[in-house]
């Protein structure tokens, strides 16, 4: 799987958007970019995930730039229960097989505050 | 039920004992994981089970023993641990036929080695 370079840490206001960057510059073809987050004391939890095109679910926007080099997660109105740590996590689809078929390995993520 | 739930939450063992940790799911999913998190580091994978078999094994130390009985649970056999492997034990399991491949992890077991 791609590496993947994200800040150490970010802060935010409460109500504003919040913007993770995250470079994959050595992405390839068919890996597809994933965001996971871990609030403190819990499990990770999926966020979103895309190949190529702008995604967007009910918990945040995806835009990966056209060279698929870097993406940015947004997070459009944070609030204090969005304080975490985010993982971009760049990897083939489970469906693709190989021998990291199925692995899902994080990096060390951004420590996001949302301050009131 | 979208749950993946581990148990004990908390787990303290002396370096002699043998214990074990347990997961489990129950949303058909047939790809189950074991991650393991230092304090402030990122979850480091450890062992991937692909319908009940064993798929990936990051090169974890024997005195950690991955059991999958059946589709919905998943165990840790743990003995002779040392300190450094005090940790937050995770547990992922996915559905291998889904499109996100999106993994959907337990609150982890807290453990602790004296």
């Amino acid at each position: 799987d791609a590496k993947t370079t994200q800040p150490t840490s970010m802060d935010c206001a409460e109500g504003r958007a919040a913007n993770l960057p995250c470079n994959h510059s050595t992405i390839s073809g068919n890996e597809y970019v994933y965001w996971y987050r871990q609030i403190h004391s819990q499990g990770p939890q999926y966020i979103i995930h895309g190949l190529k095109n702008n995604e967007t679910n009910e918990m945040a926007s995806l835009i990966i730039t056209e060279d698929r080099k870097s993406s940015t997660l947004i997070l459009p109105h944070a609030t204090l229960r969005d304080t975490a740590v985010y993982y971009c996590i760049v990897r083939a689809p489970p469906w693709a097989g190989g021998t990291s078929y199925g692995k899902l390995t994080f990096g060390q993520g951004t420590i996001l505050t949302v301050h009131p | 039920d979208t749950e993946v739930t581990q148990t004990p939450k908390h787990l303290v063992m002396g370096m002699t004992n043998k214990k074990s940790l347990k997961c489990e799911q129950h949303m058909g999913h047939r790809a189950m994981y074991w991650y393991k998190q230092k304090a402030k580091k990122p979850p480091e994978l450890m062992f991937v089970y692909s319908y009940e078999k064993l798929s990936i094994n990051e090169s974890v130390p024997s005195r950690f023993s991955p059991e999958c009985p059946n589709s919905s649970l998943l165990n840790l056999h743990l003995h002779a641990l040392q300190p450094e492997d005090s940790a937050l034990y995770l547990c992922a399991s996915r559905g291998v036929a889904e499109k996100t491949g999106e993994l959907f992890f337990g609150e982890g077991s807290r453990l602790t080695v004296l």
